[in-house]
């Protein structure tokens, strides 16, 4: 499968606790974006990357957020000191952009739950 | 802060052909239209993008009004299990960057 791969899949914690999150993106993509989903809202975009470049953060991402990505292939969100609202889906999305054109690609998410 | 609106929810009949419109009356002119769907606890699929003409693939067929304003995705023959929440996306700016953002969607219920 060479599609957007995300580990875990599913990820209980207690409050206060940090959590790690990995992406895999489609290969070739150059652009990886991470989005947050709780029930019944659309994604809520946090940050991308072009490459190894974080070039830009939502005012959603607290400073208990931080992404990398290293060596411009993998990603890791990690959540330092979880709350309950930190509670959603956590999206992984890859793309190769053209000049106009950007076609993301998503994949199944980690679901946090913060007890 | 999405920059597309669409109907909250719809149903459709199956076999009959579902129509899902979404305006975006602010796109620039050469931002494109996405749509994408997500199947309850998925990640969104991708299904169809358009400029201005219209396009059509194997999963849909995407109608773009001339002054660009809307669109509407059209699933010709639905199925249940094209029972899902349909996203019509543009890219926002945001800083010196372009992001796709998700409105909160329209709901399909495609019924027997």
């Amino acid at each position: 499968d060479t599609g957007v791969s995300q580990d875990p899949r599913h990820k209980i914690t207690k409050r206060g606790q940090n959590v790690t999150f990995r992406c895999d993106p489609i290969s070739e993509h150059n652009r990886l974006y991470w989005y947050r989903q709780t029930l019944g809202q659309g994604p809520e975009f946090l940050t991308y990357f072009q490459n190894e470049a974080q070039l830009e953060k939502s005012r959603l991402l607290s400073d208990r957020f931080s992404a990398e990505r290293p060596k411009g292939s993998f990603s890791t969100l990690e959540i330092q000191r979880t709350e309950q609202g930190d509670s959603a889906m956590y999206l992984c999305a890859s793309s190769s952009k053209t000049t106009y054109q950007e076609t993301q690609y998503f994949g199944p998410g980690t679901r946090l739950l913060v007890l | 802060d999405a920059k597309t609106t669409q109907p909250t929810s719809m149903d459709c009949a199956e076999g009959r052909a579902a129509n899902l419109p979404c305006n975006h009356s602010t796109i620039s002119g050469n931002e494109y239209v996405y749509w994408y769907r997500q199947i309850h606890s998925q990640g969104p699929q991708y299904i169809i993008h358009g400029l201005k003409n219209n396009e059509t693939n194997e999963m849909a067929s995407l109608i773009i009004t001339e002054d660009r304003k809307s669109s509407t995705l059209i699933l010709p023959h639905a199925t249940l299990r094209d029972t899902a929440v349909y996203y019509c996306i543009v890219r926002v700016a945001s800083g010196g960057s372009y992001i796709p953002t998700f409105g909160r969607g329209t709901s399909l219920i495609v019924h027997p």
